[in-house]
């Protein structure tokens, strides 16, 4: 199975700063369509994950402009220009190009 | 707008089967590849299996391959995540989701708990 890895996996933040999360993959993610299906999820305590970005940049409706992924290959970034409060959660990286599609181990982001 | 709602989950033993259902509605359902994946407590999601619309295309995660069968009514719009041979490690929340490649919808999940 391709590997998803994560880092940090726990990210103190002052409200207000940016923030990042890494994400790793052990195979390429191109598919044949030339797609890289590479997506970010967010879940909050007691909610279902709720996708922020899907083929490695482009952000859902209604996400806000502060969040942002980037990358290509096999390493990718999702970035929060100014972290709020709503922003606390675990996020995690999703590849939907090799089966069976796999998450990363997932990044715990907390206000400091 | 989009809906996907689980059902059928509970306290099984180890050894026992459960059937989950998921209602859709808000899309043409038989249009579109289906999965269901799961979350173990504390732990990330994992797909477990994926079905295409006609439900001629199905594949399986070796975790579950050989004890789950997914399966779907496009006339009645449900899918249906049959569980058999259930173990204490198949505990979590179970989801339904599509697209499946890129997940945009979820359910809010059914809990299975497998315990003595």
């Amino acid at each position: 199975d391709v590997v998803m890895t994560q880092s940090p996996l726990s990210l103190p933040v002052t409200l207000g700063q940016p923030a990042s999360i890494s994400c790793r993959s052990s195979q390429s993610l191109v598919y044949s369509d030339g797609n890289i299906y590479l997506n970010w999820f967010q879940q909050r305590p007691g909610q279902s994950p709720r996708r922020l970005i899907d083929k490695v940049s482009n952000r859902d409706s209604g996400v806000p402009d502060r969040f942002s992924g980037s990358g290509s290959g096999t390493d990718f970034t999702l970035k929060i220009s100014r972290v709020e409060a709503e922003d606390v959660g675990i996020y995690y990286c999703m590849q939907g190009r090799h089966w069976p599609w796999t998450f990363g181990q997932g990044t715990k982001v907390e206000i400091k | 707008q989009v809906q996907l709602v689980e059902s059928g989950g509970g306290l099984v033993k180890p050894g026992g089967s459960l059937r989950l259902s998921c209602a859709a509605s808000g899309f043409t359902f038989s249009d579109w590849y289906m999965s269901w994946v799961r979350q173990a407590p504390g732990m990330g999601p994992e797909y477990l299996a994926y079905i295409s619309g006609s439900g001629n295309h199905i594949e399986y995660a070796d975790s579950v391959r050989g004890r789950f069968t997914i399966s779907r009514d496009n006339a009645r719009n449900l899918l249906y995540l049959q569980m058999n041979s259930l173990r204490v490690e198949d505990t979590g929340v179970y989801y339904c989701v599509y697209p499946t490649r890129e997940p945009e919808n979820w359910g809010p999940g059914t809990l299975v708990t497998v315990s003595s």
